[in-house]
């Protein structure tokens, strides 16, 4: 089945020590993003790339970085995490910018000890 | 600043009956409308979608936009226990913009 995968689930990372999360997709859509969400908080867009073109919201701080080396994979990579770092990271995907519809990955829990 | 805004709740009903959630988004410039469902721990998913006025039904849900009130909501038909949820609203044309999300929580 067509689908969007996050891996790993769960994360597990010290305070100050680089991480990186992964998101792959079987559906061939041009449009990824990565979400951040808090508990009991809305899913913030941090950023997306539509195709190669990489957009970052002007509220993302420079800590999250982001990769898409092809049209499959698309890797958030946290530099430095912080305690208020510690969230669901979650992966979506759409055939076009205006969507129309976003499909999400299972997320990847991430804990800063 | 782009805000969506829901009713956190907790909405409870009993089940059987027709849950109403609701949300008010700020950009009248947004063509699309959508509406997730997020069990604990677990990413969203999609249910209903809506692009134009009125209401669009499928199955047990309907979708009813407005949007010269600037207004969309969701009704439940015949709620059920596996329906306990949070419900995000989530409204946009390039970008999507969520609300907080409504818990729901139906009782058996």
């Amino acid at each position: 089945d067509a689908m969007v995968i996050q891996n790993p689930r769960y994360q597990v990372t010290q305070f100050g020590k680089p991480v990186t999360l992964s998101c792959s997709q079987t559906l061939n859509h041009n449009v990824m993003y990565w979400y951040q969400q808090k508990s009991s908080q809305a899913p913030k867009l941090l950023f997306h790339y539509y195709d190669k073109d990489f957009n970052n919201e002007a509220d993302t701080p420079d800590n999250f970085q982001s990769r898409r080396p092809n049209t499959s994979f698309c890797f958030l990579d946290i530099r430095s995490p912080g305690l208020g770092d510690a969230a669901m990271y979650l992966c979506a995907t759409s055939r076009t910018l205006q969507g129309p519809e976003q499909f999400f990955g299972p997320g990847t829990r991430l804990t800063v000890l | 600043q782009k805000e969506v805004e829901q009713n956190s709740g907790p909405l409870s009903v009993p089940e059987g009956a027709i849950a109403s959630l609701n949300c008010t988004y700020s950009d009248r410039g947004s063509q699309s409308f959508f509406w997730y469902r997020q069990y604990s721990g677990k990413s969203p998913e999609l249910i209903m979608f809506i692009y134009s006025n009125g209401d669009k039904e499928d199955g047990r849900f309907t979708a009813q936009l407005n949007k010269a009130s600037q207004y969309v909501s969701l009704l439940i038909r015949d709620s059920q226990p596996s329906d306990s949820a949070t419900y995000l609203c989530a409204v946009g044309a390039n970008n999507l913009f969520f609300g907080t999300g409504t818990r729901l929580t139906v009782i058996p």
